[in-house]
């Protein structure tokens, strides 16, 4: 059973708009909450974070938000432009273990030119 | 060299081979991981190890042995594999109880035949 899931396989979206990437989890331990970027040959890197005590987390043109009642995270990217188009990965950290990320299977992000 | 590094980035193996795959991590970090990213699945961390000492074994089968000779070098064993074992198998690293802040290496794309 996936505790972290990302529905939409695949986005495409025109350079300049705004990319909108969704992920739900199951899990009401996770506490943390963690977006990669990667990119083919190349593995994850880390993107942007957030706590469970916040409800967004902004680092230049990303900004994460954090709904928990929903349970639901999203990555907003604005602009998008065409060098952010990679594979996005949502994973999420429980306090009770926090060496272990649970990952969603990813979005193919593609931004047109 | 810099980050984490894997080689071989490409492995097609028998199932009657035996190889294995090697990380390593120029972070000064204490804790390593592997990861197996199987197509259309999201990644799963296999095994942690935290000070060469191995912390978390994800009910791996035994045809995949770890070993962690020190903090830097990570090395998975590969014998009597399945083709259901093809996947890319990637490394990170981290400072012990920051998997938060875990670092990636490029993989290993593995192909049993």
């Amino acid at each position: 059973d996936q505790q972290v899931k990302q529905n939409s396989p695949s986005l495409s979206v025109q350079e300049g708009r705004i990319s909108i990437l969704n992920c739900d989890y199951t899990n009401s331990m996770f506490d943390y909450f963690l977006w990669y970027k990667k990119y083919p040959a190349e593995g994850p890197t880390f993107l942007i974070s957030i706590s469970s005590i916040k409800d967004k987390n902004e680092d230049g043109r990303f900004t994460v938000f954090l709904n928990k009642s929903a349970k639901h995270l999203s990555l907003h990217i604005v602009p998008s432009q065409p060098g952010d188009s990679a594979v996005y990965f949502c994973a999420a950290l429980s306090g009770g273990s926090n060496y272990k990320l649970t990952f969603g299977k990813g979005t193919l992000l593609t931004v047109n030119p | 060299e810099t980050g984490v590094t894997q080689t071989p980035r490409h492995l097609v193996m028998g199932m009657t081979n035996k190889k294995s795959l090697k990380c390593e991590q120029h972070l000064g970090h204490n804790a390593m991981y592997w990861y197996k990213q199987s197509a259309k699945k999201p990644l799963e961390l296999m095994f942690v190890y935290n000070f060469k000492e191995q912390t978390e074994n994800n009910s791996v089968p035994s045809r995949f042995s770890p070993e962690c000779p020190n903090s830097s070098h990570l090395f998975l064993h590969l014998h009597t594999l399945q083709p259901e074992d093809s996947a890319l198998y990637l490394c990170a690293s981290s400072q012990p109880g920051q998997a938060y802040e875990q670092y990636f290496g490029p993989g290993t794309r593995l192909t049993v035949t």
